[in-house]
């Protein structure tokens, strides 16, 4: 079963827009991860944020983690036709748990130049 | 190479035959994972090593899949007697060992499963 549920499923945006993805999970959990897949290929790690922290940023991304709704966002600032792709929220399984991420079923992000 | 490979990256097959997959991870990594990906869906985590043992299974993984990693490097999973429902990305993945939780993993590009 798939812990984590991304929303919305598909998301379309002009070049420069900002794009905001969200992602809800059910268990606790050590730490969250955002993973990028383009069409066909192999997933590509974004960020991590652990279940202490409250908001990171990379570049372009920020990812905040609200543990007590057990919900994760994504935000891709000034977005690009590149960062067209599918995104995925995973999660491990907390304390004593499984050693494995769960991954949600994406959301499919297309930036129109 | 620095990066997580996975060969072959394409095979189509006939229902009931066996099939083979390999992945080569990281060098320096001590956990490797195998998921199944299928259409509009994300990864489902099918297996994990840590070094040469095999740690956990899921309950997607049949009687018919079987993953070994013999001396802690490459792993191989086999499938067998393959139905057309096991038509899917098998992706693997490699990350290093942390002391809770799961770390970032490197995934390789996949191989894509036709049976027809």
């Amino acid at each position: 079963s798939q812990q984590g549920e991304e929303d919305p499923q598909a998301l379309s945006i002009q070049e420069g827009e900002n794009a905001t993805m969200n992602c809800s999970y059910k268990t606790s959990i050590n730490n969250l991860q955002w993973y990028r897949q383009n069409s066909g290929r192999g997933l590509v790690h974004l960020i991590l944020i652990r279940s202490n922290e409250r908001e990171k940023h990379s570049g372009r991304l920020r990812v905040t983690l609200d543990t007590s709704k057990k919900s994760s966002s994504l935000l891709i600032t000034a977005s690009r036709a590149a960062d067209t792709a599918s995104y995925f929220c995973a999660t491990d399984a907390g304390q004593g748990g499984s050693e494995k991420l769960v991954f949600g079923k994406g959301t499919k992000l297309t930036v129109n130049p | 190479d620095t990066g997580v490979s996975q060969d072959p990256r394409h095979k189509i097959t006939k229902r009931g035959q066996n099939v083979t997959f390999r992945c080569d991870p990281i060098s320096e990594h001590n956990r490797l994972y195998w998921y199944r990906q299928t259409l509009g869906q994300g990864p489902e985590f099918l297996t994990y090593f840590q070094n040469e043992a095999q740690l956990e299974k899921s309950r997607l993984l049949s009687d018919r899949f079987s993953a070994e990693r013999p001396k802690g490097s490459f792993s191989t999973l086999e499938i067998q007697r393959t139905e057309q429902g096991d038509s899917a990305m098998y992706l693997c993945a490699s990350s290093p060992w942390v002391l809770a939780g799961v770390d970032e993993q490197f995934f390789g590009p996949g191989t894509r499963l036709t049976v027809l």
